[in-house]
């Protein structure tokens, strides 16, 4: 069975370093990138961004770069969402998600998040 | 970046019920586009990708369609455990979700 699963709850101070992880198990790690996605109390889903666990390679989104850095330890199928000096604002659910994709033509694809974590939830206070 | 509009923000509907919810892209995305589930406390659940494809194992009372700039969720026969947040997500470039809809009972 596919799963991915976070570590437990934070409580952290403004201006701590935090990473927290997504075990993955069941499939190819390095076969499916990783996406970690933010959720605010009372919010939406945030994409965060994303690494390719197979060559390293990571993408953020524009609107949240700087709201965490994404690595992977492919020696142990986890990834990572890390960060150097928390905020207030930082405090949010986060989840990682296993991308798969559908292909309709040999370099086309359509990308879709099928698994997920059950998520971490951060608090970060002054 | 890509903005993802749903529509309603919320609504009530009772079991039985057949209930559709329309996300809107600002520039076309093809057939980029997915819909999740998600219920309080708990990790949102993928129901269709590339716009109308079922996921394995989702009832198929779900149902998508929709390309370009506009796409539908319908839910042809709502049952009690299908009250919860529905999320759109692009993913032509870079991925964004909507705001969401929350589905309430009646």
């Amino acid at each position: 069975e596919v799963q991915l699963v976070q570590s437990g709850a934070e409580v952290k101070k403004t201006g701590e370093s935090l990473r927290i992880s997504c075990k993955g198990s069941g499939y190819t790690f390095t076969r499916s990138k990783i996406s970690w996605v933010r959720q605010m109390p009372g919010k939406g889903l945030e994409w965060i961004g994303r690494i390719d666990p197979s060559d390293y390679n990571s993408n953020y989104s524009p609107s949240l770069q700087g709201h965490g850095t994404i690595s992977v330890d492919k020696s142990i199928d986890t990834a990572y969402l890390q960060w150097s000096s928390l905020e207030a604002s930082d405090s949010a659910t986060y989840y990682c998600a296993r991308h798969n994709a559908y292909y309709y033509d040999t370099d086309g694809y359509y990308d879709y998040f099928d698994r997920w974590g059950q998520g971490t939830l951060v608090t970060v206070s002054s | 970046d890509i903005q993802m509009t749903q529509s309603p923000s919320s609504l009530s509907a009772s079991v039985g019920d057949r209930v559709t919810i329309t996300c809107r892209a600002s520039q076309s995305i093809s057939s980029y586009l997915n819909w999740y589930q998600q219920k309080p406390g708990k990790a949102p659940k993928l129901l269709i990708y590339a716009a109308s494809s079922l996921q394995s194992g989702v009832p198929s009372r779900f149902s998508g369609s929709g390309s370009g700039t506009e796409f539908t969720l319908t839910i042809s026969s709502l049952q009690p455990e299908d009250f919860a947040t529905y999320y759109c997500q692009q993913s032509y470039s870079a991925y964004t979700f909507g705001q969401g809809t929350k589905l309430e009972i009646k």
